[in-house]
C-alpha cells in the first residue's frame, strides 16, 4: 500500500521568512495530493491540493509543487505570519478515495 | 453550525467499557471516514463507508466497529476499550457522489482517554 513520509517533524521560522515542508510517497498510481492545516483543538482543514496532471499550484502565500518522477511534493509558505503556526499534514491517495497521511510538521512562526 | 459534528468532544472511561463515538454531517456527502490521530503518527484510517450499505476496514480496524445509520450518520464503537486506544478520533466526509479524489472535510475530533 501507499506510504507517505513527511519532513521535518518540527520547523521554526522567523515571521516574514518562507517555510517549506516536504513529502515523499511510494505508490506511483497516486494522483491526488492534499495539504491540511490543523490548529489546536480543531480538525484538519484543507488548505491546498494538487492533482497529478499539474506540477505546481499557488493560492496567495501558499504553493504546492509535485514531482511525479521523484514521487515527492512540497508545501511552500511565503511571508509567514503568526497565524500560520499550526501542524501541517500532507496526504496522498491510495485507491479511488482513501488518503494516506504523513506524520505531520509542527510549524512555529517566531515574531 | 459545523458541517461535520462529532460527539462527544471529550470522553474519559475505564478499560473494558463499551464506547460509541458519533458523527453527523450536513454536507450531503456520501463518503464518511473514521481516523485516529496519535502524536508523531499522523492520521490513520480505521473504517470508511462509501454509502449506507458499504462498510470497509481501514489500516487499523482491529478493536473497532462502525455503523452507518443513514447517509448523514456514521458511528464508531470500541467494544471493550483498552488503554492503547487512547487517542484523538476524527470523522471526515467527502463528496458529493462517487467522483474520485475529492477533498475530505473533518470534524473537530473526540479526545478519548481510557484509564
Amino acid at each position: 500500500g501507499e506510504n507517505v513520509e513527511q519532513h521535518p517533524s518540527t520547523l521554526s521560522v522567523q515571521e516574514g521568512d518562507s517555510a517549506v515542508i516536504k513529502c515523499t510517497y511510494s505508490d506511483s498510481a497516486s494522483n491526488y495530493f492534499p495539504w491540511y492545516k490543523q490548529e489546536l483543538g480543531k480538525g484538519p482543514q484543507l488548505i491546498i491540493d494538487i492533482r497529478s496532471n499539474v506540477g505546481e499550484k499557488k493560492d496567495q502565500r501558499i504553493a504546492v509543487t509535485l514531482n511525479k518522477t521523484a514521487k515527492h511534493f512540497s508545501l511552500h509558505i511565503t511571508e509567514t505570519q503568526p497565524e500560520d503556526s499550526a501542524v501541517y499534514f500532507c496526504a496522498a491517495t491510495e485507491g479511488a478515495q482513501k488518503l494516506v497521511f504523513g506524520q505531520g510538521t509542527r510549524l512555529t512562526i517566531n515574531p | 453550525d459545523a458541517d461535520v459534528t462529532q460527539t462527544p468532544r471529550n470522553r474519559i472511561t475505564k478499560t473494558g467499557k463499551r464506547i460509541m463515538l458519533e458523527c453527523s454531517q450536513t454536507k450531503g456527502h456520501d463518503r464518511m471516514y473514521w481516523y485516529r490521530q496519535d502524536p508523531g503518527l499522523g492520521l490513520r484510517l480505521i473504517y470508511y463507508s462509501f454509502d449506507v450499505k458499504d462498510i470497509n476496514k481501514g489500516e487499523i480496524s482491529d478493536g473497532y466497529s462502525v455503523s452507518r445509520q443513514a447517509q448523514a450518520k456514521f458511528s464508531l464503537s470500541l467494544e471493550s476499550a483498552i488503554p492503547n486506544q487512547t487517542a484523538l478520533y476524527f470523522c471526515a466526509t467527502s463528496g458529493p457522489g462517487t467522483r474520485s479524489n475529492q477533498p475530505q472535510h473533518f470534524g473537530d475530533g473526540t479526545r478519548l482517554s481510557i484509564l
